[in-house]
């Protein structure tokens, strides 16, 4: 299985600040046929369900504010939300979807400062 | 509007048979693989496995031995069971395609004598 590690496990940011979470593959998770990335991301807020944010790595979903990007090629992976507002506390999440079984990192848990 | 709304039972006996279904409303069930997520209480998130709409399945081979997941075109649904449970299949469980994108509310089911 392709393990993937997120760092850190929880993250404090003042209001309008920048927010980076960074994941690691035990792998490549490059897919050739579109030259991507497997990778998603996901905010979790208490009692829901994951919601995706960012999928190929660096793609954003529809309706996801512009603050949220995802970076990163190969085996090291990031989400920036460049300025935190309080609807972004929530529990991250990225995940591969290039091998099964499909794996996810452990979460990071980001809070106000 | 799309929605996956699952059900199934929420409290099971050791040894008994986890088994829960999920409606697909308002998008197309063709063309797409239909994915089962867990999540125990307080902690990340678990791939089960998925199903195209043609039946061809992938599952996790941590739970393969335990795991059916089988699919209803005619009626726009796809279901999970799993076998002998245990404690450790305590979860909330979440219907989802396969993009990642639209999810089922989860249901919780715990396994407790």
């Amino acid at each position: 299985d392709i393990v993937m590690t997120q760092s850190p496990d929880s993250l404090a940011v003042s209001l309008g600040e920048r927010a980076t979470i960074n994941c690691t593959s035990s792998q490549s998770i490059f897919y050739r046929s579109n030259n991507r990335d497997c990778l998603t991301w996901y905010q979790q807020k208490a009692g829901q369900p994951p919601k995706l944010l960012i999928y190929w790595a660096s793609a954003r979903e529809s309706g996801v504010p512009d603050r949220f990007s995802g970076s990163g090629s190969g085996t090291d992976f990031t989400l920036t939300i460049s300025s935190l507002q309080p609807e972004d506390v929530a529990v991250y999440y990225c995940q591969q979807y290039s091998s099964i079984p499909y794996t996810f990192g452990q979460g990071t848990k980001l809070e106000v400062k | 509007q799309v929605q996956l709304q699952q059900w199934g039972a929420g409290l099971l006996k050791p040894s008994e048979t986890l088994s829960l279904t999920c409606g697909v409303y308002g998008i197309s069930f063709t063309a797409t693989y239909w994915t089962w997520i867990r999540q125990p209480p307080g902690k990340g998130l678990e791939w089960i496995g998925e199903i195209h709409h043609s039946g061809n399945t992938n599952y996790n081979p941590s739970l393969k031995s335990r795991v059916t997941i089988s699919v209803d075109t005619s009626k726009n649904q796809f279901s999970l069971k799993l076998s002998s449970v245990t404690a450790a299949d305590t979860a909330v469980y979440f219907c989802v395609r396969a993009r990642f994108d639209y999810w089922g509310q989860g249901t919780l089911v715990t396994v407790s004598s």
